[in-house]
């Protein structure tokens, strides 16, 4: 089974604060995925990335960045944590030209004070 | 822009009945994937339908997709407390992007 794993599974901040949250995939998948979860909302989609180095923005990019310098590592960026960043945080993996389903870390409570 | 809408929302149910939970898309795809998520815990998948017509089931579950539609039922039969969770359905087009989901209880 391929493994996602995600840095923290809890983090406290303070507001400003430049915050990374790190994914690593284990079975050289292209596509990686970053998600935020908040209650019925469902999950919406960050940002995700088909390559390395090659990003591209979903739904609510604002406040965030992203980097992908390996295959197997995709990192979420708050350039300066806000409240309203506080969320739960999920990474996915899946391989795109095999139509095959995207794989969760076990996510990452992100609280900003 | 791709929207993805799930209903209901919430649903509580007793154990032995029916129900079926609907996913419906805004634009073209064939490929739909369904996960469960139980609380505190991340996405689980489900099943993963990659054509029109396409049905799968695992015991309670069956989920089928009509891409014509652009309509995914997940039907549960015979509900038990167990499948009490977040179910999820997920389109493929580029990215993945989710519906709200659907809170299941399921109540002796």
């Amino acid at each position: 089974d391929v493994k996602v794993t995600q840095s923290s599974r809890y983090l406290v901040k303070r507001t400003g604060e430049k915050v990374f949250l790190e994914c690593v995939q284990d079975m050289d998948h292209e596509n990686m995925f970053w998600y935020r979860q908040d209650p019925g909302l469902g999950l919406r989609l960050i940002y995700f990335s088909y390559d390395v180095k090659m990003k591209e923005k979903g739904d609510i990019p604002e406040g965030y960045s992203v980097s992908r310098e390996k295959k197997e590592r995709f990192s979420l960026i708050l350039e300066s944590a806000s409240t309203n960043q506080t969320s739960m945080y999920l990474c996915a993996a899946g391989r795109g030209a095999l139509n095959t389903e995207a794989f969760f870390g076990q996510g990452t409570r992100l609280t900003v004070v | 822009e791709l929207k993805v809408e799930q209903n209901p929302l919430f649903l509580s149910m007793q154990e032995g009945k029916n129900y079926t939970i609907y996913c419906n898309y805004s634009t073209t795809s064939d490929r739909l994937y369904w996960y469960r998520q139980d609380p505190g815990k991340s996405l689980e998948s489900l099943f993963v339908l990659l054509s029109n017509g396409a049905v799968k089931q695992e015991g309670r579950l069956m989920a089928s997709l009509d891409t014509k539609a652009r309509l995914s039922t997940l039907h549960i039969t015979a509900a038990v407390h167990d499948l009490s969770a977040t179910y999820f359905c997920a389109v493929d087009v580029n990215d993945m992007r989710f519906g709200a989901g659907t809170r299941l209880t399921v109540k002796p």
